[in-house]
């Protein structure tokens, strides 16, 4: 079975460009998770899909931020414009039940 | 405020050795305790997790120890080998029909030396 999976795995951009993350959770979860670790620090919860639906997203940052889960399968999170603070380890994790499992993250450097 | 403490930011230990790492909570809802480990270029992946009706659970070399009234949890890796060189997140969830997000601790560098 396939894992979680995160594409990139790295990305460099300039303060104020634009860039989507995205994750392809295991097939059939429903419960999709975007975490963020900013460096040396925890990692941080920023939302909560239900299939294709927005369950809590509390942990979203700011308006810059935008997800979106397109018919319940894979999920997108795009960064526009994007601020220097932005920079971090985004994780995506995907559930059915309570164990989540979690892909390799992408790596935003924002310069 | 962070909700979940943990310490020590890094720790060495021998080969053979003890490794403990230490995790605080303040919020009283928290009903549920997974510890995750990461290595390098991976996700976290959950290690062993705990409820609160119980003060420990043991699942081979890892056993998590648990006091309630301290709002205290901890993870003991016995007989350490340098394959469980990683890092170790400690976390917090308040179940919620459905929605298990987790609130995490710093992570812990775990080092261990021959």
């Amino acid at each position: 079975e396939a894992g979680v999976t995160q594409f990139p795995s790295h990305s460099v951009i300039e303060k104020g460009q634009t860039v989507t993350l995205r994750c392809d959770p295991i097939s059939g979860h429903d419960n999709l998770y975007w975490y963020r670790r900013v460096m040396g620090k925890e990692i941080k919860f920023l939302l909560h899909f239900v299939k294709e639906s927005k369950q809590d997203e509390s942990g979203m940052p700011n308006n810059r931020f935008l997800a979106e889960r397109t018919g319940g399968t894979y999920s997108t999170l795009k960064v526009q414009p994007a601020e220097l603070e932005d920079s971090g380890v985004y994780f995506c994790a995907s559930s059915q039940h309570n164990e989540q499992y979690f892909g390799p993250g992408t790596r935003l450097t924002v310069t | 405020q962070q909700q979940v403490k943990q310490s020590p930011q890094s720790l060495i230990v021998q080969k053979g050795g003890i490794s403990i790492i230490n995790c605080a909570y303040e919020n009283t809802a928290f009903d549920y305790f997974p510890w995750y480990q990461q290595f390098p270029g991976k996700g976290p992946a959950l290690l062993i997790a705990i409820r609160p009706d119980v003060s420990e659970k043991k699942e081979g070399r890892f056993t998590i120890s648990f006091n309630k009234s301290a709002k205290q949890f901890s993870l003991h890796i016995m007989d350490s080998q340098p394959g469980d060189s990683a890092t170790y997140f400690c976390a917090a969830v308040i179940s919620n029909f459905g929605n298990e997000k987790l609130t995490f601790g710093t992570g812990t560098r775990l080092t261990i030396i021959p």
